[in-house]
């Protein structure tokens, strides 16, 4: 177990719909990244959040935004969603103040797009 | 741009014997390297890293070769057990460069024979 939690686990959503990924990081890690895992594909980086700040973007869509609150737990908001956004989303923390280094992973949310 | 390649797909690995999974990258900024082991339905977690002033880190059964010169990385597992059986994923950052995200080759699924 990482100690970085997400929620939902799965998701099933039709396209055009709105969804909301849910991710709690390890207690005191102030950094939460986004990731996105399409079929045989590696991780593609999305965005970054530092102690509530956006640090860093990916190749992350306009659809897409993301939040991180004062609690430090972080949402991932994926909107007018398309066949192509159906993926594994997982969320990652780290204490590496420095950053670049061990990221330390949720179990992701599978969603699926019809 | 594949920045990060894992060009074998997959490796079949005989109990015991030592499982060699190899990484190339292309960016030269790219100053620190990690290895994640993923099973299905759960989340990457962090094996092993190597800061690019290194050229061989080994954590137990797990050692990772670095050459620079090369821009190749190797994960060595000694020796091979069956639940070594995953997905292994390489990463680079560029840490010196204030780049903390991690960007992850396409993934190796190793299979330990019994």
């Amino acid at each position: 177990d990482s100690g970085v939690t997400q929620t939902p686990k799965h998701l099933i959503t039709a396209t055009g719909q709105r969804v909301t990924l849910r991710c709690s990081p390890r207690s005191g890690d102030l950094s939460v990244y986004w990731y996105q895992q399409s079929l045989d594909q590696g991780l593609q980086f999305l965005i970054q959040y530092y102690n509530g700040e956006e640090r860093a973007k990916g190749n992350i869509l306009e659809r897409f935004s993301a939040q991180q609150f004062p609690d430090l737990h972080s949402e991932l908001n994926l909107s007018s969603l398309e066949l192509g956004d159906s993926a594994l989303y997982f969320c990652a923390s780290t204490a590496d103040l420095a950053g670049g280094g061990e990221q330390y992973f949720g179990p992701g949310t599978r969603l699926t797009v019809t | 741009d594949q920045q990060v390649k894992q060009n074998s797909p997959s490796l079949s690995v005989q109990e015991g014997r030592i499982s060699i999974l190899n990484c190339d990258y292309t960016n030269s900024m790219f100053d620190y390297f990690l290895w994640y082991k993923k099973y299905p339905a759960e989340g990457p977690t962090f094996l092993i890293s190597i800061s690019s002033i290194k050229d061989k880190n080994e954590d137990g059964r797990f050692t990772v070769f670095l050459n620079k010169s090369a821009k190749h990385l190797s994960l060595h597992i000694v020796p091979s057990q069956p639940g070594d059986s995953a997905v292994y994923f390489c990463a680079a950052s560029a840490r010196s460069f204030g780049n903390e995200k991690l960007t992850f080759g396409t993934g190796t699924r190793l299979t330990i024979i019994p």
